[in-house]
């Protein structure tokens, strides 16, 4: 089977950091990934790890540990725009398409 | 560019009518996917295409057919709506690197709902 977990809710003021936390349980890996999505709005890509380490881009880095089946995202600087829902996705079936988390609604307070 | 388009936007059915979704992509990206979103959850996959006419089944595909005639377009069609697929309809389209998909691009979405 698939699964995978995230916290369901994370909250955190401005300038703060904060990490999100994906663990995956699933018949094959090629990678993840991980999306931004707004109330009402599409999901949209934010990175991907397909090797083990950090990737950087800009205030978001996102993690992956393949021998944890452990991946993170890390947000810096947090903005009230950062308020939304982001999801980790597997790649999965030989890397054809993506198996997605159930999603972890985060709060910027002011 | 306008990246993924879906149509329609908005969506009511009776339970019985039939409907397609138009997605239309113009990155000439490979790989297309329909997911459906319910409230509070997480994106599951519906089917998906690897390239023009090839079509495959995803993890919640009853109820449903698609198509990819062209490389740009993947239809969604319902033939016989039920209550149970009210959800949001999202459309991706990927480009694949040694045949494996990279990251999502996503339509607006189709916010479809059967009474």
């Amino acid at each position: 089977g698939q699964s995978l977990e995230q916290p369901s809710e994370v909250t955190a003021v401005e300038g703060a950091i904060v990490q999100i936390n994906c663990t995956y349980q699933t018949s094959g890996f090629y990678g993840l990934s991980w999306y931004q999505q707004h109330d009402g709005g599409a999901p949209t890509f934010l990175s991907y790890n397909a090797l083990d380490g950090l990737e950087e881009t800009g205030r978001f880095s996102s993690f992956l540990s393949r021998s944890d089946s452990y991946g993170y995202l890390l947000l810096q600087e947090l903005q009230m725009k950062d308020s939304a829902s982001y999801f980790c996705a597997v790649s999965d079936n030989y890397g054809q398409n993506f198996v997605f988390g159930p999603g972890t609604r985060l709060s910027v307070l002011p | 560019n306008a990246g993924v388009t879906q149509t329609p936007k908005f969506r009511v059915l009776k339970t019985g009518q039939s409907m397609t979704l138009l997605c239309a992509q113009d990155m000439n990206h490979e790989y297309m996917y329909w997911y459906r979103q319910d409230p509070g959850m997480g994106l599951r996959l519906i089917h998906y295409s690897v390239g023009e006419g090839t079509t495959a089944k995803g993890e919640v595909p009853d109820g449903y057919n698609v198509s990819r005639l062209k490389k740009q377009n993947f239809l969604l069609g319902l033939e016989s709506a039920a209550p149970s697929q009210t959800s949001v309809y999202f459309c991706a389209s990927s480009y694949s690197t040694g045949g494996f998909a990279y990251g999502y691009t996503f339509g607006s979405g189709t916010r479809l709902t059967v009474v």
